[in-house]
């Protein structure tokens, strides 16, 4: 049974790039949430989605923006990247929206120089 | 004053000794509560949820909540060096999955 998986483990980019960050949910999840984790703080709330719509939202600037697909599985999008952004982004996955269980994925490593 | 509020630690308790992870919490709304664990480099792990005042066991995890105090606690009897991790406390304010999480405590079990 797979978990839910990330991708790429490790990215690094410039100031005012943009990037693209990819979360498959687990077998059988149908919600997918993103989470920021600066180093040495807890995981942030981005937001999360749910039959392909953006569902709840963190205090996050538009320039975070996401998707879901129809196989469930979700993009996360940075415009215009700046230094501060530079985190791990952690995926969650459950099995419906409301569910509180929370399963992450191994997270994305973005270093933005 | 921050919405969730951990000691970052290090706690250091020694193997077989019971380790006492605490949490305050500002929104008194707040409906349910997670501690999660988190080893260096990897991705948080579920290991205990709470809903009502009390206490709350699953083999070596006790849970406690006290919502007249905003107070959370972890405790882990008989710890191993395998719970050598960051423990994060999790609180979920309107039963949606907008969690507020912690800094988290570093906790280490010495042999």
């Amino acid at each position: 049974d797979a978990g839910v998986t990330q991708s790429p483990t490790h990215l690094i980019k410039t100031r005012g790039q943009q990037v693209t960050l990819r979360c498959s949910p687990k077998s059988g999840h149908d919600t997918v949430s993103w989470y920021q984790q600066a180093l040495g703080q807890g995981p942030q709330f981005i937001f999360q989605y749910y039959e392909e719509e953006e569902r709840q939202r963190g205090n996050f600037p538009d320039r975070f923006s996401g998707h879901q697909f129809p196989n469930y599985s979700s993009e996360l999008n940075v415009n215009a990247l700046l230094l501060g952004d530079s985190a791990l982004y952690l995926c969650a996955s459950s099995l419906k929206a409301g569910n509180e269980k929370l399963f992450f994925g191994s997270g994305t490593q973005l270093s933005v120089l | 004053q921050k919405e969730v509020e951990q000691n970052s630690g290090p706690l250091s308790v020694p193997e077989g000794a019971i380790a006492s992870l605490n949490c305050t919490y500002s929104d008194r709304g707040s409906q349910s509560f997670f501690w999660y664990r988190q080893y260096s480099g990897k991705s948080p792990e579920l290991i205990m949820f709470i809903y009502s005042n009390g206490d709350k066991e699953d083999g070596r995890f006790t849970a406690q909540l006290n919502k007249a105090s905003q107070y959370v606690s972890l405790l882990i009897r008989d710890s191993q060096p395998s719970d050598s991790a960051t423990y994060l406390c999790a609180v979920n304010k309107d039963y949606g999955q907008n969690f507020v999480f912690g800094p988290g405590t570093r906790l280490s079990v010495l042999p």
